[in-house]
């Protein structure tokens, strides 16, 4: 069984301050890892995955991510964050199984302050 | 091009009633995912479609919960006799390629309120 947990359910920031959402996976298998975005009354868009190669990735909106395997995690970061960021974001996990259903954290909220 | 699309955006009914959601997947994807999102908390995986079967269910809460997709595009989420803790945001999700890679396009959801 996998599980994805991130350790903040709401981080507020200032605009232009760097950010870092955290998320941490458990698994018995290989995994591939995303982070999705959830603006309001909006459907969820995806930022970034992790499916193999390179453990650092960049994603749309000048996110990136790094995959760590041997901390099981798979924090989100930005560098300088707009007042258009303010959405709710949830890491999820993808087992290598046939139906690659996701298995969701239960999500950030990230207010981003003026 | 269109994405998915799920209808109705809100759903409201009385406790016991029958209810049927409607997702259309983006044209030509053969897997597609419907997921729960009840209030502050992430999607859960309900049942998974590779071309018109049921591929994988083992998420359905319980058999109140049915869904179908006869002709492997359009599917229907279908609960008998809700109750009051079915209200949630119903997902429907879809993927270009066969359990591929897991990259999978959500539709903006229906909200379903049990009274």
């Amino acid at each position: 069984a996998q599980s994805v947990t991130q350790l903040d359910s709401q981080v507020p920031v200032f605009e232009e301050a760097p950010v870092e959402l955290r998320c941490n996976y458990s698994s018995s298998v290989s995994v591939y890892l995303f982070w999705y975005v959830q603006y309001p009354n909006q459907g969820l868009q995806l930022l970034l995955k992790y499916l193999s190669g390179s453990t650092l990735v960049k994603g749309i909106n000048g996110f990136e991510a790094e995959f760590n395997k041997s901390q099981t995690s798979f924090h989100l970061r930005k560098p300088s964050v707009h007042i258009s960021d303010t959405a709710e974001y949830f890491c999820a996990v993808s087992s290598s199984g046939s139906a690659r259903q996701l298995t969701f954290g239960s999500g950030t909220q990230l207010t981003v302050l003026p | 091009g269109a994405g998915v699309s799920q209808t109705p955006s809100n759903k409201v009914t009385e406790k016991g009633k029958y209810v049927e959601l409607r997702c259309d997947p983006i044209s030509g994807h053969t897997a597609l995912y419907w997921y729960r999102q009840s209030l502050g908390q992430g999607p859960e995986f309900l049942i998974y479609f590779q071309g018109t079967g049921a591929a994988d269910d083992s998420g359905l809460p319980n058999d109140r919960f049915f869904a179908v997709r006869p002709e492997g595009s359009v599917s229907t989420l279908k609960i008998q006799r809700t109750e009051r803790g079915d209200s949630a945001v119903y997902l429907c999700a879809s993927s270009p390629v066969a359990g591929g890679v897991g990259e999978q396009y959500f539709g903006p959801g229906t909200r379903l309120t049990v009274t």
